[in-house]
Parts: C-alpha cells; structure tokens; sequence
C-alpha cells in the first residue's frame, strides 16, 4: 500500500539546470497536486490536475511546468532553475475533497 | 475566495499539559474542514476532518468541532506528550483543492 510515492527525495541542481519530479499515486486518485513549502510561508500550490489530460495553475506557476499523461503520475518540471525554487516540493492526490488529501513524503531540492 | 486563519507563533508547552490551535475559517457554502500534522523531515498526515457543521472530528486524542455559527475550527488535546511536536496545519475545501493555514509549531517539553 504505497499511497503517494516522489521521486527523488533529495536534489542538488546548479542554477539553469532542469530537472522533473516525479509523483506517482495508487489510489486511483482523480487530483493530484503540486505543492512548495517554505519557512514562514506555508504551503502553496504550484500547479494541479483535476483529471487525466488536464492541469491548471495555482498560485505560484511560474518557472514550473507540470503534465498528466497517466492518471496515476504527475510531473513537476523546472526548464531553468534559480535559487528562489530552493524548496520542498509535495505531491498530494485526493478523490472528492470531502475525503482530504493524502501526501508524499517530499523531495528537498537546492539550487545552487 | 475561502480561507483559513491559523493563530500566529510557535506554541510551546509542557508534557501533559492541554494543547488549543485556534483556526477561523472564511468560505462560501459548506466546506469540509481538516487538521493535518506534519512530523519532522515528513510530509503531512491527515489528523481529523468534519464535513458539516456540528461535526466533531478525533483521532489520537485530538479533538476540533465545525462550529459555523464563529467560523471555527480549533483543535485541541487534554494532556500532550513529547511525541505530539509537530507543525499543524488547519484546512478547508475550496472548488477543487483544499486550502491552508500557515501552520502553527507546536513544541512540547518533558
């Protein structure tokens, strides 16, 4: 019983790199959602999918990309990183909100 | 579009002693409300959810009930031990996601 699994848990990027996150749910969940977190600034949603095929934007979209092409993964990308995207990255999925989300365990990424 | 206020600071209190996180929400309609927990180096946990007013979610010993006449959601323990330090995080559904507090350390000391 995997739940949210990301992958990797721990990254080291120099600025300008790319890299993708993986998030890969079981639970045949049909959201899933990237979050960052920050000291003193909560959580805040990047982007979201409500359904295989589609993504919309959170409230800090910019320098992310995300796709859903399996309705089990989710795909965080950076095309050019910068050090204002050192962070911890979250990954939730959820079936109707009633239910609440179920989390991963998270990735930390620097850049340097 | 709906929000939630968690109360400012870090809390920090002594074993057994009793543990309040105070959360006011503001939404339109019925939204489902939550309090997640997040352990050191961990991602969050789903704590306790109430999904109309009235409800009182528990689990582990904590205790919050949807009151919708003050818009609140606070959470609170009887007797709290070392084990229960943690960030939580107070939440409400909002369209397709849920929205959340800021958090609130809660740090307890032998």
């Amino acid at each position: 019983n995997a739940g949210v699994t990301q992958t990797p848990k721990f990254r080291v990027l120099k600025t300008g790199q790319s890299m993708t996150l993986l998030c890969a749910q079981d639970m045949n969940h049909e959201y899933m959602y990237w979050y960052r977190q920050d000291p003193g600034m909560g959580l805040r949603l990047i982007h979201y999918s409500v359904g295989e095929g589609t993504t919309a934007k959170g409230e800090v979209p910019d320098g992310y990309n995300v796709s859903r092409l399996k309705k089990q993964n989710f795909l965080l990308g950076l095309e050019s990183a910068a050090p204002s995207q050192t962070s911890v990255y979250f990954c939730a999925s959820s079936r109707p909100m009633v239910y609440g989300y179920t989390f991963g365990s998270g990735t930390r990424l620097t850049v340097v | 579009g709906n929000s939630v206020t968690q109360m400012e600071g870090p809390v920090t209190l002594s074993e057994e002693a009793f543990l309040t996180i105070n959360c006011t929400y503001t939404a339109t309609g019925y939204p489902s409300l939550f309090w997640y927990v997040q352990y050191p180096g961990e991602g969050l946990q789903l704590l306790l959810k109430a999904t109309k007013a009235d409800d009182k979610g528990s689990n582990k010993g904590f205790e919050a009930t949807y009151r919708k006449e003050t818009t609140s959601f606070h959470l609170e323990k009887g007797s709290v031990q070392v084990s229960d330090s943690a960030v939580y995080f107070c939440a409400l559904s909002s369209e397709n996601r849920l929205a959340f507090g800021k958090g609130n350390q809660v740090v307890v000391i032998p």
